[in-house]
């Protein structure tokens, strides 16, 4: 399996909702990464998790709140976003071994906030 | 922190014809540098990268150069095809301080005109 799954494909939900975006890797990778893409432009790296550990957060609003319950899975969970929020949200995983940084990314989910 | 900037923004090629886009990054500790491919609703796909010991790589239709003294690198695809239109972002990493996210370039919407 050399593919990292994110769920859903798609979000809708107001400023006042609670949701939840899922990514999935089998591939050995102890490193993830959450990224946001906004329309016609690059992604932006949002949090590092290097062996199940937050290792990088880009100063990024308390209303993500990522988390790695185990190497294969990385959740984010969104609380009170804005509209400004709504973007693609990529997952990416990486071997995390010196010399070999690859990442390889998810589909992504397509978020919107209302 | 690093900066990569990427040229040119847009870049119309005739169909059989060759396609060049080129990067520049600010960061002389950089050493890892990929190429990835985003198809409208997709997912960046990595599809080469170099790293600061190798002047230059080829898969297929393919390649990439680095010249590290002047800081910048380019990707080059011979023989363009219909399913060469996509957004392709160029990106610059320093590999062996553990995991890190990517910095990328602003992208380069490559068309390929029939």
């Amino acid at each position: 399996d050399t593919e990292v799954t994110q769920t859903p494909k798609h979000l809708v939900m107001g400023m006042t909702n609670k949701k939840s975006l899922k990514c999935e890797q089998h591939m050995g990778h102890r490193a993830m990464y959450w990224y946001k893409q906004k329309a016609k432009k690059p992604p932006e790296l949002m949090f590092v998790y290097s062996y199940e550990k937050l290792s990088i957060n880009e100063s990024v609003p308390s209303r993500f709140s990522p988390e790695c319950p185990n190497s294969s899975l990385l959740n984010l969970h969104l609380h009170a976003l804005q509209p400004e929020d709504s973007a693609l949200y990529l997952c990416a995983s990486s071997q995390e071994a010196w010399g070999n940084n690859e990442q390889f990314f998810g589909p992504g989910t397509r978020l919107t906030v209302l | 922190g690093e900066n990569v900037e990427q040229h040119p923004s847009t870049l119309s090629v005739q169909e059989g014809d060759s396609a060049v886009i080129k990067c520049t990054y600010s960061d002389s500790a950089s050493n890892y540098f990929p190429w990835y491919k985003q198809e409208l609703g997709k997912g960046p796909q990595l599809i080469i990268d170099i790293r600061s010991n190798v002047g230059e790589k080829k898969d297929q239709r393919i390649a990439v150069t680095l010249n590290k003294t002047a800081k910048h690198f380019s990707l080059h695809i011979t023989e363009t095809q219909p399913e060469d239109s996509a957004v392709y972002f160029c990106a610059a990493l320093y590999s062996g301080g553990g995991a890190d996210g990517l910095t990328f370039g602003k992208g380069t919407h490559l068309i390929i005109q029939p």
